[in-house]
């Protein structure tokens, strides 16, 4: 089956060391999202990619990177994580019906949960 | 700025009976979509239902419809035949005008279903 696959499920890190989480996609679609859920909060978009044009959210703090080498892959590169970024990280894919129409389906793969120590 | 209020923060019904969760939104867009998507616990995201903005008809998937009222900006999700693998946290979304498929989450209400 088609489906947005991310790697690890659980991801430990200590305070500052540099973490990567990874996000896959058999479904072919240009855009790939990443999305910041703290516990018992709404999903917060961090930034997408369509195609390779990369759109970082206006309150995403630096400390946040991504990369698409290609279609089917996407990271999240935390630089040096604090206590406040443990949450839930999901990635999510969609495809435009045509460029400039208002968003399509979002389709999730099943998170990323980070704990900070 | 848009944004999506979901004001029930939790909900409860009974086993085969029915429920309906509220969400409104604030958009200037005249052509959208929106969204109720359900997260169970320690599970992903799932798209529950969708609505275009421009369709008359009220979406209809199963179990599951809205009610779309697009003048007054609200969009409630229900759910009939309540079962209890519906227990879960349901999102409403609607995704922002100005960035391409950018969904702006509702704060959630999480439903509980008794047997």
């Amino acid at each position: 089956d088609a489906m947005v696959i991310q790697n690890p499920r659980y991801q430990v890190t200590q305070f500052g060391k540099p973490v990567t989480l990874s996000c896959s996609q058999t479904l072919n679609h240009n855009v790939m999202y990443w999305y910041q859920q703290k516990s018992s909060q709404a999903p917060k978009l961090l930034f997408h990619y369509y195609d390779k044009d990369f759109n970082n959210e206006a309150d995403t703090p630096d400390n946040f990177q991504s990369r698409r080498p290609n279609t089917s892959f996407c990271f999240l590169d935390i630089r040096s994580p604090g206590l406040g970024d443990a949450a839930m990280y999901l990635c999510a894919t969609s495809t435009p019906l045509e460029e400039g129409a208002p968003g399509e389906t979002q389709y999730f793969g099943p998170g990323t949960r980070l704990l900070v120590l | 700025a848009q944004t999506v209020t979901q004001s029930q923060p939790e909900m409860s019904v009974q086993e085969a009976e029915t429920v309906t969760l509220s969400c409104t939104y604030d958009t200037s867009e005249s052509d959208y979509y929106l969204f109720w998507y359900k997260q169970p616990p320690s599970r992903q995201m799932i798209l529950v239902i969708r609505q275009e903005a421009y369709k008359q008809q009220n979406a209809t998937e199963n179990r599951f419809s809205v009610n779309f009222q697009k003048a007054a900006k609200s969009f409630s999700l229900k759910i009939s035949d309540s079962q209890l693998g519906d227990a879960a946290m349901y999102f409403c979304a609607y995704p922002n005008g100005g960035s391409q498929g950018n969904l702006i989450f509702g704060k959630g209400t999480k439903l509980s279903v008794k047997p």
